[in-house]
């Protein structure tokens, strides 16, 4: 079955800090990945995805994500993280034919001044 | 250009009654999904419709329907509430020709059920 894994619950960075954010995907068929930002009581933003081609896909925001197909992962970077990054950060892969999209539980990054 | 709407913003309810939810895609969007967020998980696929037909189904019992009207809106209705109900449900569009996996977010409707 379809799944997506987000290792870590809760991340704390500094301001300036890099950050990388862990997604490990069961998909059987080559995988459409997403990361998506959800702000306290919004929806979710897309912020970068991936379909084929280059494995290292660029986002908004300055958000970066490597495809691993050996190591099932899609983890997500950014070099200096600013204090508005301060979010929960979803990864997803669609599957099927509808594009349904299966969700990891999430990551909530903290952002030390 | 507006992205996803969805009302009402919040709600609250009673176990055993009834809710409905209302979702407009993006502009150029043809296709709803809607996913149920509980308190600290993640998004899970509820159903999808296109062409004013539900097209996929997720893990979730007959009390939840859907409906999309022609002009690509769509309602979700939960019958006979339970506690276990209250979650973000958010509602997602995409234009299924031009970007079948490129899904844009509502901000959703916070439903409490008491």
């Amino acid at each position: 079955a379809q799944s997506v894994t987000q290792p870590d619950i809760h991340i704390t960075v500094s301001e300036g800090a890099s950050l990388e954010l862990r997604c490990n995907y069961s998909y059987g068929a080559t995988p459409y990945l997403f990361w998506y930002v959800q702000s306290p009581g919004q929806g979710l933003q897309l912020l970068l995805k991936y379909f084929s081609g280059d494995t290292l896909v660029q986002g908004i925001k300055g958000f970066e994500a490597e495809f691993k197909r050996s190591q099932s992962s899609f983890n997500l970077r950014k070099p200096s993280v600013h204090w508005s990054d301060a979010a929960e950060y979803f990864c997803a892969v669609a599957a099927g034919a509808t594009n349904k999209l299966i969700f990891g539980t999430g990551t909530l990054l903290a952002v030390q001044p | 250009d507006a992205g996803v709407t969805q009302s009402p913003t919040h709600l609250i309810k009673t176990r055993g009654q009834q809710v409905t939810l209302r979702c407009s895609p993006k502009s150029g969007h043809d296709t709803v999904s809607w996913y149920q967020q509980a308190l600290g998980q993640g998004p899970q696929f509820i159903f999808q419709y296109y062409e004013e037909e539900e097209r996929q189904r997720g893990n979730f019992p007959d009390r939840f329907s859907g409906h999309q009207f022609p002009n690509y809106s769509s309602e979700l209705n939960v019958n006979a509430l339970l506690l276990g109900d209250s979650a973000l449900y958010l509602c997602a569009s995409n234009d299924r020709d031009r970007a079948i996996y490129e899904q844009y977010f509502g901000p959703g409707t916070r439903l409490t059920v008491t």
